[in-house]
């Protein structure tokens, strides 16, 4: 059963503008919520992370928003670049199990 | 550079022939994970070890198995590879301090021929 889903699957955004992604997830006891970016070849890396006692963290241009109340979390691309061009994937951890579960992933494509 | 290194980085083998991925690190942590990512796929735990304390998810198939012999290294046995098997085999480990971070290291891509 996945734990959290993720939305839209893939989106191109033009250099310059705003990429939105969007995870919804269940479980209450979720604490902590990573957004990992992949370039193909390569493994995921983190790129931002919250806890649920904040609703927005900002890191540069990427941006997590936060909502408790709706259980869900999304991320902000801002001023998208062509090397931003990859798969995102936000995940969900419980802290008493060691695991991270992962959402489907969304790929970014930003034209030039 | 404190890192997460697997070798190789692509491997082939045959159809049923046994193959072993493995994972070192330098960062000291208690964590290793081992993921198998599809094409387009979200990456999918396979199994973590806490420190010597092993972790199977229930779906993971027994043809897998898990060796870590000691902190730094981690290694993946596949006994009787199938097409089914191939896909991209992500190394992870993680601290046990406050930080959820898991740190990823390039994979090994696996071709089953």
């Amino acid at each position: 059963q996945q734990q959290v889903k993720q939305s839209p699957q893939s989106l191109i955004v033009q250099k310059g503008g705003i990429s939105i992604i969007n995870c919804a997830y269940e479980n209450t006891a979720f604490d902590y919520f990573p957004w990992y970016q992949q370039f193909p070849g390569k493994g995921p890396a983190l790129l931002i992370a919250i806890r649920p006692d904040v609703s927005e963290k900002k890191e540069g241009r990427f941006t997590i928003s936060f909502n408790k109340s709706a259980k869900q979390f999304s991320l902000h691309i801002m001023d998208s670049q062509p090397g931003d061009s990859a798969t995102y994937f936000c995940a969900v951890w419980a802290g008493n199990d060691y695991k991270l579960s992962f959402g489907a992933g969304t790929t970014v494509t930003v034209r030039a | 550079d404190a890192m997460v290194i697997q070798n190789p980085r692509y491997q082939v083998t045959q159809f049923g022939k046994p193959v072993t991925l493995s994972c070192s690190q330098t960062l000291n942590h208690n964590v290793m994970y081992w993921y198998q990512q599809k094409s387009s796929q979200a990456p999918k735990l396979l199994f973590h070890y806490y420190d010597k304390d092993f972790n199977n998810e229930a779906d993971t198939p027994d043809n897998f198995q898990s060796r870590r012999p000691n902190t730094s290294f981690c290694f993946l046995d596949i006994r009787s590879p199938g097409l089914g098997d191939a896909a991209m085999y992500l190394c992870a480990t993680k601290g046990a301090g406050g930080s959820n971070e898991q740190f990823f290291g390039p994979g090994t891509r696996l071709t089953v021929l």
